[in-house]
């Protein structure tokens, strides 16, 4: 497609319950970038996919948290025994590739945990 | 350490009057920086990137920065603002490794009549 697709846009979801958030990316996209951004703050680091290399994951919050993606398609990242604490936008970026600086972002899923 | 702070949280204009929002950061190196604009419930989006090349960078809707070495500023203005103008703008710091966007925490912009 045109841009990043994320879904779902939004998720409620009880305390507990495991979530799994979908992104799509630009297609020949090779860099491909989570981010958490809590409720009036700025963008939090999570993940980060290149190619075929291994994932830098030095983001993730806990082991809680993973996220796979194959090849240079899609990515779901996937938090298990969901807590308030991650009520979030989840927001996906794609890259050209990783020193291209054209980052392109879904407009995200906002997950809500009750 | 590398870092990036936005020092104002909240910024209120009056419409047709500059805009300034302000961002410094921290680095041992030449860094790479970039002003995101994110609408109310719409994605990010990039408004202009200083990457080493001019210091005074142009951007979309009439948004400009400069990089200034000396301050360790990337400050982003705009010489008249419009209500379309209104939401949250995020400067953002390209890491060494050039693979972590490192966000502000933001500055919502509010404009009035």
């Amino acid at each position: 497609g045109a841009g990043v697709s994320q879904s779902p846009s939004n998720k409620v979801t009880e305390k507990g319950k495991d979530v799994e958030l979908r992104c799509d990316p630009i297609s020949g996209h090779t860099a491909l970038y989570w981010y958490r951004q809590r409720l009036g703050q700025g963008l939090e680091f999570l993940i980060y996919f290149q190619g075929n290399s291994a994932p830098d994951k030095s983001g993730l919050p806990s082991d809680r948290f993973s996220a796979e993606r194959t090849g240079e398609s899609v990515s779901t990242l996937t938090i298990q025994r969901t807590q308030q604490e991650d009520s979030a936008v989840y927001l996906c970026a794609s890259s050209l590739t990783e020193r291209n600086y054209g980052y392109t972002f879904g407009s995200g899923t906002r997950l809500t945990v009750v | 350490a590398q870092s990036v702070t936005q020092l104002d949280s909240h910024v209120s204009v009056s419409e047709g009057t500059p805009v300034l929002l302000r961002c410094n950061y921290s680095s041992s190196y030449s860094p790479s920086l970039f002003w995101y604009v994110q609408h109310p419930n719409k994605g990010l989006q990039l408004l202009l990137k200083y990457t080493s090349a001019a210091t005074l960078v142009k951007g979309i809707n009439g948004f400009e920065a400069e990089f200034k070495k000396s301050e360790t500023s990337f400050h982003l203005t705009k010489p008249s603002a419009h209500m379309s103008d209104a939401a949250e703008y995020f400067c953002v710091f390209l890491s060494g490794g050039y693979n972590k966007l490192i966000f502000g925490a933001g500055t919502r912009l509010a404009v009035h009549p």
